[in-house]
């Protein structure tokens, strides 16, 4: 069974710009979850996407946004880039909210801003 | 806000040796849980373990929970060379988000 995947593995912008970023979670699995690991900050949890819907965002601006596709699959945005939005961004799926809530991560997609 | 404090942050031990790595959180839970981590890539699910379980095993992982202390560990028996990574615990309050430790850097030396 295939696990999380994300793309790009790695994406290089420069600041201002728009970046987005790629997951599709394990078949089965409805909710989705974006966290960021920036350097010295540890794992930040960003959103949770439960069918199709924003369900709770961690302590971000607003300018970090997403969706989630009627396949499940979901798309982090991340606008007007920062310098200090470089970090790696984590994807991950469980089956279904209200449950044990065991989340599955993909790889990351590795995001520098320069 | 990190929740779990991990303890030590970093461990170095020879190949074949147990390693221990343990995890303090400061409210109440639903589950925790703990990862690994390889290089900076993306987090391997270890093992989950409930607020109502006390100790949970898998393969050559034991982890243990001990809510009245709010605190558990992990341990890793017979250590590999291959069992190098970043520990992360993690722990459910509710709303679904899990919050992380800063980890244990684990090195096993050949």
């Amino acid at each position: 069974e295939a696990g999380v995947t994300q793309s790009p593995t790695h994406l290089i912008k420069t600041r201002g710009q728009q970046a987005t970023l790629r997951c599709s979670p394990i078949s089965g699995h409805t909710s989705v979850y974006w966290y960021q690991q920036a350097l010295g900050l540890g794992l930040q949890f960003l959103l949770w996407y439960d069918e199709g819907e924003e369900r709770n965002r961690g302590n971000f601006p607003p300018r970090f946004s997403g969706r989630q596709f009627p396949n499940y699959s979901s798309e982090l945005n991340v606008n007007a880039l920062e310098l200090e939005d470089s970090a790696l961004y984590l994807c991950a799926s469980s089956l279904e909210r209200g449950r044990s809530n065991e989340q599955f991560f993909g790889p990351g997609t590795r995001l520098t801003v320069l | 806000s990190q929740q779990g404090e991990e303890d030590p942050q970093a461990l170095s031990i020879q190949e074949g040796e147990n390693a221990t790595m343990n995890c303090s959180y400061k409210t109440s839970i639903n589950n925790l849980q703990w990862y690994r981590q390889n290089s900076g890539r993306g987090l391997v699910h270890l093992i989950l373990i409930r607020s109502n379980e006390r100790e949970k095993h898998s393969g050559r992982l034991r982890v243990t929970l001990d809510t009245s202390k709010k605190s558990s560990s992990l341990l890793i028996t017979a250590s590999r060379a291959a069992d190098t990574a970043s520990y992360f615990c993690a722990t459910d309050e509710g709303a679904q988000k899990l919050v992380f430790g800063q980890g244990t850097r684990l090195t096993i030396n050949p």
